[in-house]
């Protein structure tokens, strides 16, 4: 079961660009994690967020949790070249020992 | 910050033979270890969570059987894909919680198995 939906699956822009990736959920999770993922690497933690309508901010990303704690929100600012990569966002679902859920996650291409 | 190893990194095995994967808590007391499997190009998927000395709890759909998870100390959990065919050619992940880390999950660098 899919709780999670990102979109857009996959996104190819260039550089300078700015993009907003969404996640939504019809569960409400207690934390939503954003990671960004190289090929044949495991994930790395971007930021969690977890009070709803809280807003970070990680240089050129910013990261937003819905109101109702449901969805979120990557928004990267003049994307570059290194900004290229797997983005997935995850839940943690209480009644699995905190296990983390995925979303199908996008793939991010920036090009010169 | 803490470290999760995953071992081997990459494997290559024949077809109807097992292979080990294990996942190491360095630094930490993996109170509960989380196994995923990624296709290329997927996201990861949960296949089971385990907590230390006990049964490992299966995501629907993954057989049990086949695929068997070990958590027997508070650093250590292993996968054991067995008798594997082709198609359970893929990247596996495993994640941990710490004893007093919160509800910081950490992940390993992920273990590629090609079955030929």
């Amino acid at each position: 079961t899919q709780l999670l939906e990102q979109s857009p699956q996959f996104l190819s822009i260039q550089e300078g660009e700015n993009l907003t990736v969404y996640c939504n959920s019809s569960s409400v999770f207690s934390s939503l994690q954003w990671y960004r993922q190289e090929p044949g690497e495991g994930p790395v933690l971007l930021v969690t967020v977890v009070t709803g309508g809280e807003v970070k901010k990680l240089k050129r990303l910013t990261f937003q949790f819905g109101d109702a704690r449901k969805d979120s929100s990557l928004h990267i600012t003049a994307a570059q070249p290194g900004d290229t990569g797997l983005y997935l966002c995850a839940g943690v679902v209480w009644d699995s020992g905190y296990a983390l859920n995925f979303g199908k996650g996008t793939s991010l291409l920036v090009t010169p | 910050g803490a470290v999760v190893s995953q071992h081997p990194s990459r494997v290559i095995c024949k077809s109807g033979t097992s292979v080990k994967i294990e996942c190491r808590s360095l630094d930490f007391q993996a109170t509960t270890m989380f196994w995923y499997r990624q296709f290329p190009k997927q996201s990861l998927m949960l296949m089971a969570t385990s907590n230390e000395g006990s049964k490992a709890t299966y995501e629907q759909g993954v057989e049990k059987d086949k695929f068997l998870i070990n958590h027997a100390s508070l650093t250590l959990s292993t996968l054991t894909v067995t008798s594997a065919h082709p198609e359970d050619s893929s990247f596996y992940i495993c994640s941990a919680r710490g004893r007093g880390l919160g509800n910081t999950i950490y992940f390993g660098e992920g273990s590629w198995l090609t079955v030929v």
